[in-house]
């Protein structure tokens, strides 16, 4: 979806590395989210943010930390990434006015810790 | 060594076939679910969503049916093109804590 971006779209990089994800998207929506997921898995949250001055942890936050800089960007960081957290990154979006709040997703950043 | 990891349900179906995929969720108090489909090295695409309060809901080519007594939600695909080849999520909303509780997928083959 073009109106949810992510970079980057794939990074490799090794142990101990501090890395950041980025996101950003110009639907308007209040609300952002950040996922993993796993080959053959579902995806798993791992933070969320209701508003700018609202931040959430996820079924799975341990190794990471995220920060809204605005309305519109939501970055996630592994602040010493391990091997365990190579894995298909996404991040979502979605609206409270929306009475449904159907997130809605970017394309995903793929990262490998070496 | 071997590895291990789960396997995604899968179902092949010939194109221009029906297909039925199957989802079976948890949290009887959820009043609001959707169906997603992947495509390989995209995100989850939003198709077809359905209210607690609904039994049937159809858009274009899909179908999706709720079964509040057995917890199971089904998406039917009509006329299935080869572009219709993904994995397809569901996923259930309490809205009150609008947290999102997708299921495992299932990967549909679609056979020229």
């Amino acid at each position: 979806d073009a109106d949810v971006t992510q970079t980057p779209r794939n990074r490799i990089t090794k142990t101990g590395k501090r890395i950041m994800l980025e996101c950003s998207q110009t639907k308007g929506h209040d609300r952002m989210y950040w996922y993993r997921q796993d080959p053959g898995l579902g995806l798993r949250l791992i933070y969320y943010s209701f508003d700018v001055k609202d931040i959430n942890k996820g079924e799975i936050s341990d190794g990471y930390s995220v920060s809204r800089q605005a309305q519109a960007k939501f970055s996630l960081s592994l602040e010493s990434a391990i091997p365990n957290q190579t894995a298909l990154y996404f991040c979502a979006t979605s609206d409270l006015s929306e009475s449904t709040d159907t997130q809605y997703f970017g394309p995903g950043t793929r990262l490998t810790v070496l | 060594g071997e590895s291990v990891g789960l396997h995604l349900p899968t179902l092949s179906v010939q194109e221009g076939d029906n297909s039925i995929i199957n989802c079976a969720y948890s949290n009887s108090a959820s009043d609001y679910f959707i169906w997603y489909k992947q495509e390989s090295g995209k995100g989850p695409q939003f198709i077809i969503d359905i209210r607690s309060n609904m039994d049937k809901r159809q858009g274009q080519r899909v179908t999706v049916l709720l079964n509040k007594t057995v917890k199971h939600l089904s998406l039917q695909i009509a006329a299935t093109q080869p572009g219709d080849s993904a994995v397809y999520f569901c996923a259930e909303i309490y809205t009150s804590g609008s947290r999102l509780t997708f299921g495992e997928g299932t990967q549909l083959t679609v056979n020229p």
